[in-house]
């Protein structure tokens, strides 16, 4: 069965400091991942999505950036946090034919102070 | 522009109560119509979903109704329990293309004892 990783779970960090969040899926092949934001009590917000190694869409200009150096490794990065950028981190997966069905994982909370 | 609009935003009721969560959609070409169900802290969980073939679709005690024609579909709770207090997100997609979920902006469900 498939398996979607997050970490860290949470992270507190001073505004201008760089991040980094890992999100990993095993049991699947060339899946699409994604990256979502969700503020406190609102919806989710698509940041990035990829098909691909190194195929990266980005959905909201911003100061996050998304790489996948592996198959099954996404990454969200900032060089300087914003105040703004204080929230909860879902990375999600599908299968490369059907991107309609998402499977979250368990998020990154990320306090920028 | 809200492509997946819910209502209402939150709901409380009586246990064995039925919480009935509404959405109303915008693009006719979407034809995948899913449901999530988020506890706090964690990642949504894709809890069931429909396709506009069929106009109800059961599992367990969750039912989803969809209505083409007033591009509406609902989610009934039978028998509700305080286990199912959580936030529901509605979403849709097309099953060809984009591979991108619209979705709504959540309803936040309590179930009292």
């Amino acid at each position: 069965s498939q398996t979607i990783h997050q970490w860290p779970a949470t992270l507190v960090q001073p505004v201008g400091s760089p991040l980094s969040l890992e999100c990993t899926v095993e049991g699947t092949s060339n899946p699409n991942l994604y990256w979502y934001r969700q503020a406190a009590g609102r919806g989710l917000q698509l940041l990035f999505y990829s098909v691909g190694i190194g195929q990266i869409s980005s959905e909201v200009p911003q100061n996050l950036s998304a790489s996948r150096p592996q198959d099954r490794q996404f990454i969200l990065s900032s060089k300087k946090l914003l105040l703004s950028d204080s929230g909860f981190y879902l990375c999600a997966w599908s299968s490369e034919d059907r991107g309609y069905e998402q499977y979250f994982g368990p998020g990154t909370r990320l306090t920028v102070t | 522009q809200q492509q997946v609009k819910q209502s209402p935003q939150s709901l409380i009721v009586q246990k064995g109560g039925i919480p009935i969560i509404n959405c109303a959609y915008e693009n006719t070409a979407f034809d995948y119509f899913p449901w999530y169900q988020q506890f706090p802290g964690k990642g949504p969980a894709l809890l069931i979903a429909i396709r506009p073939d069929v106009s109800e679709k059961k599992e367990g005690r969750f039912t989803i109704s969809f209505n083409k024609s007033a591009k509406q579909f609902s989610l009934h709770i039978m028998d509700s329990q305080p286990g199912d207090s959580a936030t529901y997100f509605c979403a849709a997609s097309r099953r060809n293309g984009n591979n991108r979920l619209a979705f709504g902006k959540g309803n936040q469900v309590v179930v009292i004892p």
